[in-house]
């Protein structure tokens, strides 16, 4: 099935510092990426639609000059957190819509394993 | 205003059968999607309606009632391994997904 290779799965940085992080997707192309924040106990919160070629569309209340995204390819979109503060520590996910194969013929959500950002 | 509800936490026992519920209000709708999610993983994919009615995937099974805005997980013989959040999420006109809460499982022995 379709995979979404995300990295780091882990990352701690100091307060000031940029953080990148990417999402690959395997074996299909993405023309789209979804980008999540995940609280601790709490649902997905969409931060940004990311497609490729042309610049990402964000949620309303998500800084994009803190939150950069790109999509250079239709394999790879990286989001970069710039200059981190101790409040943009979360649990970052992104993910892509690859075709279920089911007789729907539906695009299902293929999830990245995460990246826990913790800033200090 | 767009909105999923969803229990926050149940219990059930293992080898039982559970059911989680899920209600929804979305502007338009392009099917309802159930994901399992372990603490501190990324979800994962378990069910997709768009038709009335019942889709059974091994011991998961799930339905839908587009004109009640009703679904619900059915989970049989359940596992240890079970023990995860269910989220809810309905794909609106623009196909975004509005996602629930999720509902915390909690399988005792």
């Amino acid at each position: 099935g379709a995979v979404v290779s995300q990295h780091p799965s882990r990352v701690i940085c100091k307060s000031g510092t940029s953080v990148k992080i990417e999402c690959r997707s395997l074996d299909f192309q993405a023309t789209t990426m979804f980008w999540y924040r995940q609280f601790p106990k709490k649902s997905l919160m969409l931060m940004a639609t990311s497609n490729e070629g042309s610049k990402a569309t964000y949620e309303q209340g998500v800084e994009k000059d803190k939150f950069l995204i790109n999509h250079a390819s239709l394999t790879l979109s990286t989001l970069t957190v710039t200059s981190a503060h101790p409040e943009d520590s979360s649990f970052y996910i992104c993910s892509a819509p690859a075709t279920s194969g089911s007789s729907s013929g539906a695009n299902v959500l293929t999830f990245g394993a995460g990246s826990r950002l913790t800033v200090l | 205003g767009q909105n999923i509800d969803q229990p926050t936490e149940m219990t059930a026992t293992e080898g039982a059968i559970v059911q989680i519920n899920c209600t929804y209000q979305t502007s338009g709708f392009n099917g309802l999607f159930w994901y399992q999610q372990h603490a501190g993983e990324a979800p994962t994919f378990l069910s997709y309606n768009v038709l009335d009615g019942l889709e059974e995937k091994g011991r998961f099974s799930s339905f839908l009632s587009r004109s009640k805005g009703y679904s619900y997980l059915l989970l049989k013989e359940l596992q240890m391994k079970d023990s995860a959040s269910y989220l809810c999420a309905s794909m609106d006109s623009n196909y975004q997904l509005i996602w629930g809460a999720g509902t915390k499982l909690i399988i005792k022995p």
